[in-house]
């Protein structure tokens, strides 16, 4: 079976740098992306990452240490509309299919 | 230009009722799937077909039939509906069915079953 845990709500300042966790444990493993979903919206690709390290893109880097299995999403420099959730997914073994966590509600204060 | 879209967007309905939601992706995608997510904001998978062929089918009441006329299109079909229904369902389609391809979701469909 396929569990992911990752917090349930997080707060940050703007400007200020942010890390959304995410463990997970699968019976098979082919990558983990993060999506960000603003509310009422659909979920958007954020990154991927299918071998251990740090994928750095823009203010967003997303880590991945698959003997620990564990990912982490980091947002630098935050602004106000990085205020939603963050969605961790991890691909298994049947296809692309995809299981998610329930999300980190990331709120963004002034 | 919406890369995947689906309609209806909102949708307000009886028990027992039967509706459908459609969905359309100008990707060129080969894959294309159905995701659930309920009040908890956990997105499940409901299907995934591949070229028209499905390739998942998760524990889902027979009363949801998906139907995929060509490979762009995969639409949703629900019989008799329940309140336990309520939940936003996307769409969404990906390059292929390999591990690995990003999948791009549709706007959503808020269904609603009072």
């Amino acid at each position: 079976g396929q569990n992911i845990d990752q917090p349930t709500e997080m707060t940050a300042t703007e400007g200020a740098i942010v890390q959304i966790n995410c463990t997970y444990q699968t019976s098979g493993f082919n990558g983990l992306f993060w999506y960000q979903q603003h509310a009422g919206e659909a979920p958007t690709f954020l990154s991927y990452n299918v071998l251990d390290g740090l994928e750095e893109k823009g203010r967003f880097s997303s880590f991945l240490s698959r003997s620990k299995g564990y990912s982490y999403l980091l947002l630098k420099e935050l602004q106000m509309k990085d205020s939603a959730s963050y969605l961790c997914a991890v691909g298994g073994n049947a296809g692309n299919m995809l299981t998610f966590g329930g999300g980190t509600r990331l709120m963004v204060k002034p | 230009d919406t890369a995947v879209s689906q309609t209806p967007k909102y949708l307000v309905t009886q028990m027992g009722n039967d509706k459908s939601i459609k969905c359309e992706q100008n990707l060129g995608h080969d894959t294309m799937y159905w995701y659930k997510q309920d009040s908890k904001k956990f997105l499940k998978i409901m299907f995934s077909y591949n070229n028209k062929e499905l390739i998942i089918n998760e524990t889902v009441p027979n009363r949801f039939s998906p139907k995929s006329p060509d490979k762009a299109h995969l639409n949703l079909h629900i019989n008799s509906l329940e309140l336990g229904d309520s939940a936003v369902y996307f769409c969404a389609s990906s390059q292929d069915g390999t591990g690995g391809n990003t999948i791009y979701f549709g706007e959503g469909s808020w269904l609603t079953v009072v």
